[in-house]
């Protein structure tokens, strides 16, 4: 399996105020997705994170709220922006190690719980 | 939007009985898969089943698919407490870019 770590692990903010969360793996990848998840409730799909090109968002999803960088294959940051307490999620990236001959799994990292005041 | 339900959104069973979840989705698939997330951590990957395929197993897991229903059901035997999490399916909408559209879930709670 892949080893992805995410920072910071968990964080309390105040409204108006952004956060960047960054997503490292431990070993060169083609994509990195990210996903929130409100609240007692299920994964959304935010976005896709590519090396070397703008990130595709998904629909409900804008690059000003949620600005995303790849600057390498194994890196990624998401930053939300103008924090509302709706914002207040559990923020996961992951990916699909390349060396790995199930491409269609997914990794996960261990999540970054926001809380917004 | 969430891509499919799962069925029933919480289970509380007894150690040793059987725990079934359903899961319906709405698109055409490349493949289903199955995680598990225990108290709001990361996601762990339980099983995969592609389109092509009727039921798959690993270890205490049955997963069957009916893509004419558009359905699929995860069964865990035998359970434990330590199985007590919440159980998520997801698709790819036919994609093969890697992206996976979940749904709700299913909170299952094993009692010792």
């Amino acid at each position: 399996s892949a080893v992805i770590s995410q920072k910071p692990s968990r964080d309390i903010c105040q409204r108006g105020t952004s956060l960047t969360i960054q997503c490292q793996v431990d070993s060169q990848v083609t994509m990195m997705f990210w996903y929130r998840q409100q609240p007692g409730q299920s994964l959304t799909l935010i976005a896709t994170a590519n090396q070397g090109s703008e990130a595709t968002y998904e629909s409900g999803f804008v690059i000003d709220k949620f600005p995303i960088s790849r600057p390498n294959l194994t890196f990624s940051t998401l930053t939300v922006s103008n924090m509302s307490p709706e914002d207040s999620s559990i923020y996961l990236c992951s990916t699909t190690p390349r060396r790995l001959a199930r491409t269609d799994t997914q990794y996960f990292g261990p999540g970054t719980r926001l809380t917004v005041l | 939007s969430q891509q499919g339900e799962e069925d029933p959104q919480a289970l509380s069973i007894q150690e040793g009985e059987n725990a079934t979840m359903n899961c319906s989705y709405k698109t055409s698939i490349n493949n289903l898969q199955w995680y598990r997330q225990n108290s709001g951590r990361g996601l762990v990957h339980l099983i995969l089943i592609r389109s092509n395929e009727r039921e798959k197993h690993s270890g205490r897991l049955r997963v069957t698919l009916d893509t004419s229903k558009k359905s699929s059901s995860l069964l865990i035997t035998a359970s434990r407490a330590a199985d007590t999490a919440s159980y998520f399916c997801a698709t790819d909408r036919g994609s093969t870019l890697g992206r996976l559209y979940f749904g709700r879930g299913t909170q299952l709670t094993v009692w010792p």
